[in-house]
C-alpha cells in the first residue's frame, strides 16, 4: 500500500520567511513525487516533479529516500504563495508509471504581508 | 500540457436521482482518472479509464455506484448512480499522457445531493 503523509493541516507565515511543507511518504517500490498547488478559484495544478529536480516559483522540493520524505521549500516567502498545496506519490514498473497518484491532505499555507 | 474541461461545473440534485458528469481533453491521450474531493477532505481515486477497456476501481467503490464511460481517447464519462447526501463532492478528471506519473487536471464538478 501507498500513503502520502502530511502533517501540517494549516502553515501561517511572514512575507519574506522561509517556508517548509512536509512531506513523508510510505511506498515499497519505486516512488515519483510530486507537489500540486491549488491557488484560490483555480484548478489543481503540478508544481513540482522530484524527477526534474527544478525550482519553480522559488520552490524546491528533494527526495530524500533514506527518510521517505519530499519536503517542499521556499527561502523567501511571498503572498502569491497563499493556497492549498498537495504532495502525491506514483509508483513505477520498468520504464512506465503507473500514473494514478496517491494525495496526502494537503497543507493550507498563508503567507501574511 | 492539456486543456480539460468538465461538464456539468456544478449541480445540485436529489437523492435517488443519477448524474453523468463528462470530460472532454483537447488532446489524445491513453490513461484517464476520475477522483473524487469530499468537504474538507484530500483527493481520492475513483477508477482508471483506459480507452478500450474496462475501467478499474479503487477499493471502496464499484461500477454499479460509478459506471465510467471511455468512448475514445478525449472523452469520458462518469455517472454518479443512486446518489445520496454522502456523495456530495468535488468530482474531478485528470489525464496522464507521458512516461512520468505526472497529470493534468479538470477544474471539477461540484455536485451537491439533498
Amino acid at each position: 500500500a501507498q500513503r502520502v503523509t502530511q502533517p501540517e493541516k494549516l502553515l501561517s507565515v511572514f512575507k519574506g520567511a522561509p517556508v517548509e511543507l512536509k512531506c513523508n511518504y510510505s511506498y515499497s517500490g519505486s516512488p515519483e513525487l510530486f507537489w500540486y498547488v491549488q491557488y484560490s478559484r483555480q484548478r489543481l495544478q503540478l508544481l513540482l516533479r522530484h524527477i526534474s529536480r527544478e525550482s519553480i516559483k522559488g520552490f524546491t522540493a528533494d527526495l530524500n529516500k533514506g527518510e521517505t520524505s519530499f519536503h517542499l521549500k521556499k527561502p523567501f516567502a511571498q503572498e502569491e504563495d497563499s493556497a492549498m498545496y498537495y504532495c502525491a506519490l506514483s509508483g513505477r514498473a520498468g520504464g512506465t508509471s503507473y500514473g494514478k497518484l496517491t494525495f496526502g491532505q494537503g497543507t493550507i499555507l498563508t503567507v501574511h504581508p | 500540457s492539456a486543456v480539460i474541461s468538465q461538464k456539468p461545473s456544478r449541480d445540485i440534485c436529489q437523492r435517488g436521482t443519477s448524474l453523468t458528469i463528462q470530460c472532454q481533453v483537447d488532446s489524445q491521450v491513453t490513461m484517464m482518472f476520475w477522483y473524487r474531493q469530499q468537504p474538507g477532505q484530500s483527493l481520492t481515486l475513483i477508477a482508471t479509464a483506459n480507452q478500450g477497456s474496462e475501467a478499474t476501481y479503487e477499493s471502496g467503490f464499484v461500477i454499479d455506484k460509478f459506471p465510467i464511460s471511455r468512448p475514445n481517447l478525449t472523452f469520458s464519462t462518469l455517472t454518479v448512480s443512486n446518489m445520496s447526501p454522502e456523495d456530495s463532492s468535488i468530482y474531478l478528471c485528470s489525464v496522464h499522457f507521458n512516461t512520468w506519473g505526472e497529470q493534468y487536471f479538470g477544474p471539477g464538478t461540484r455536485l451537491t445531493v439533498t
